[in-house]
């Protein structure tokens, strides 16, 4: 089977409840964030992004808030379900001539029934 | 939508092989990029594109090489396989313009 959920941190949350993944990133100078969500057996899949002339991003369902002084990212799911069951990892844009994105590890979040 | 597909989804090569594995962007984006995956090490960036016939390395680009002959194909070789490049390997692209990447859906590669 898969493997990318193994040894990473784990979110268990209600179905229906609300869920907070959050990320800390490294460069101060990056000017762009981006949020992705992998399920079992898939690629990437790009969920919301945010620029760093920001502080809150709202999608369907999600929302991402942006936290520059201490260099933090926060992915909010309302009514999470069984569907959002998936690794979330954040990605953080470099910036500079190549615009290279650096990849956090990911948190598994396990929507219960 | 954008399309990003990869020519296999599992692959089971011997040490020693060389392997190629193929990806295929349908965005007319200039920019793809081979990551390869492991647990708890997250994506790391192996080759990059910016244009036709153009590459740069990436963080850990020992072992691979890359050929990138149509704007539309990214193609990561594996010279001599070896039993530490078994992984997942992820392709994606993305346009000059914007920041985000589009993934394929990626080739489990085992090497024994």
């Amino acid at each position: 089977g898969e493997s990318v959920g193994l040894h990473l941190p784990t979110l268990s949350v209600q179905e229906g409840d609300n869920s907070i993944i959050n990320c800390a990133y490294s460069n101060s100078a990056s000017d762009y964030f981006i949020w992705y969500k992998q399920e079992s057996g898939k690629g990437p899949q790009f969920i919301i992004d945010i620029r760093s002339n920001m502080d809150k991003r709202q999608g369907q369902r999600v929302t991402v808030l942006l936290n520059k002084t201490v260099k933090h990212l926060s992915l909010q799911i309302a009514a999470t379900q069984p569907g959002d069951s998936a690794v979330y990892f954040c990605a953080e844009n470099y910036g500079g001539a190549t615009n290279k994105l650096i990849f956090g590890t990911g948190t598994l979040l396990a929507v219960q029934p | 939508d954008v399309k990003v597909t990869q020519s296999s989804r599992y692959l089971v090569k011997r040490t020693g092989e060389k392997v190629f594995l193929e990806c295929v962007q349908d965005m007319d984006h200039e920019n793809m990029f081979w990551y390869r995956q492991d647990p708890g090490l997250g994506l790391r960036l192996i080759y990059f594109s910016y244009d036709v016939k153009m590459k740069e390395k990436g963080d850990i680009p020992e072992g691979y090489s890359v050929s990138r002959e149509k704007k539309e194909r990214f193609s990561l070789i594996l010279e001599s396989a070896s039993t530490n490049q078994t992984s997942m390997y992820l392709c994606a692209s993305r346009s000059g313009q914007y920041y985000e990447q589009y993934f394929g859906p990626g080739t489990r590669l085992t090497v024994t």
